[in-house]
């Protein structure tokens, strides 16, 4: 059974760092694009970055690029988030999720960016 | 790429069948051949699940009453006899041009 379990969101203020953590299992973590998305709440979802599974190719949307930095270590199964000048827009729940096409999603991991 | 969405409002009996339309501003053919487009349920308070990818397969576990169509930039999601569990809201999402986007969702009740 795929499981995809993200940690790591909480309070910040406009221009500070967070780094999330998405834990997978039940599938061959190495082999597979994972991805990024957030939601915010009551609203429409949007994907942010993904990652290929050797971590050789990486995209973002244009409104995160400078400020976040997606990874990944296969070793631990473990998808990370990186994001730094973080702005009141950036509030959301993030996912990640497996493959390029959101084969997969965690439970999200509630951000919060305010003063 | 902006993905719309028809009806954003779908209210429907039990029983009844339903049908979401998705349009996509550009041709979602790859370079194979297929088209990347797939369609989210979302329930209240839950994250989203997948129920088809390329158009028209089913996710497995996804039952027979939801079925994908389409081809370009036109594309529809149906559910055969509506069920108080579909309850929530639907979305297409395009994964052939970065960035892969996602249309406003319709949002599905029982009348």
């Amino acid at each position: 059974e795929v499981q995809l379990v993200e940690s790591g969101g909480g309070l910040v203020q406009p221009g500070g760092s967070l780094r999330l953590s998405c834990a997978a299992s039940g599938f061959s973590f190495s082999s597979y694009w994972m991805t990024w998305a957030r939601q915010v709440p009551g609203k429409g979802l949007e994907l942010v970055a993904n990652i290929k599974g050797d971590g050789s190719e990486k995209q973002y949307v244009d409104s995160v690029k400078g400020r976040f930095t997606i990874s990944r270590d296969n070793a631990k199964n473990s998808l990370y988030l990186q994001m730094n000048s973080l702005r009141d827009e950036d509030t959301a729940v993030y996912y990640c999720s497996n493959g390029e096409q959101g084969d997969y999603w965690g439970q999200g991991t509630l951000v919060t960016v305010s003063s | 790429v902006v993905m719309t969405q028809s009806p954003l409002s779908l209210p429907v009996s039990l029983g009844q069948p339903a049908s979401i339309s998705c349009r996509s501003s550009q041709s979602l053919v790859y370079r194979d051949g297929s088209s990347n487009l797939n369609w989210f349920q979302q329930r209240p308070g839950q994250s989203p699940r997948r129920l088809i990818y390329k158009v028209s397969n089913r996710d497995s576990g996804v039952p027979d009453r939801f079925s994908g169509s389409g081809s370009g930039t036109d594309f529809t999601l149906r559910i055969s006899r509506v069920e108080a569990d579909d309850v929530g809201v639907y979305y297409c999402m395009q994964g052939t041009h970065w960035p892969y986007t996602f249309g406003p969702g319709t949002k599905l009740e029982i009348k």
